[in-house]
């Protein structure tokens, strides 16, 4: 087991660029998100999903989208980058129903020059 | 708005210490759980305490929880070196988003 997997592990990026994080479970999780983590901030939810197919935002959505197409796989698109949004990126997944521990990848360090 | 709020902010203790370091949260839970994010690493699931229960341990690890005053707490009994990291306390805000604290984080000098 895996567990969660993230690619790439480290991106620089231009202003105005754009790039697409992919982030791939094989526990069979309903549910997957995207946080972002910043310092002396926490994690913050950027967006997440429930199930294949669906999608919902988070505290902080403005600037990314995000796809499921697959239950194993959920990406994080960023379409036109912006130095705010230099930022360390985990995935997480948890088992179905809700309130149950979340499972975190190794995180993906993003730098917006 | 960040749920829980970890306090210290950051802690140091000898090797053979314990460690104890606060939650408090703002609404109702179904449950509590404490992670641990070593440098440059993903988060870790250390334990979860449901609401109706008041205390739980695993192995080095105890939780307290006090719903009466939205509040919890992780001893770490007999720290090691392998414990630095920062800890982390999180709750449900509704059936899918879990919101964290700030940490706490841990320095076990040798």
């Amino acid at each position: 087991n895996a567990g969660v997997t993230q690619t790439p592990k480290f991106r620089v990026l231009k202003t105005g660029q754009s790039m697409t994080l992919l982030c791939a479970q094989d526990m069979n999780h309903e549910y997957m998100y995207w946080y972002r983590q910043d310092p002396g901030m926490g994690l913050r939810l950027i967006h997440y999903s429930v199930g294949e197919g669906t999608t919902a935002k988070g505290e902080v959505p403005d600037g990314y989208n995000v796809s499921r197409l697959k239950k194993q796989n959920f990406l994080l698109g960023l379409e036109s980058a912006a130095p705010s949004q230099t930022s360390v990126y985990f995935c997480a997944s948890s088992s179905y129903r809700g309130h149950y521990e979340q499972y975190f990848g190794p995180g993906t360090r993003l730098t917006v020059t | 708005s960040q749920q829980g709020e970890e306090d210290p902010q950051a802690l140091s203790i000898q090797e053979g210490e314990n460690a104890t370091m606060n939650c408090s949260y703002k609404t109702s839970i179904n449950n509590l759980q404490w992670y641990r994010q070593n440098s440059g690493r993903g988060l870790v699931h250390l334990i979860l305490i449901r609401s109706n229960e008041r205390e739980k341990h695993s192995g080095r690890l105890r939780v307290t929880l006090d719903t009466s005053k939205k509040s919890s707490s992780l001893l770490i009994t007999a720290s090691r070196a392998a414990d630095t990291a920062s800890y982390f306390c999180a709750t449900y805000t509704n059936d899918y988003k879990l919101s964290f604290g700030a940490g706490t984080t841990v320095t076990v000098r040798a």
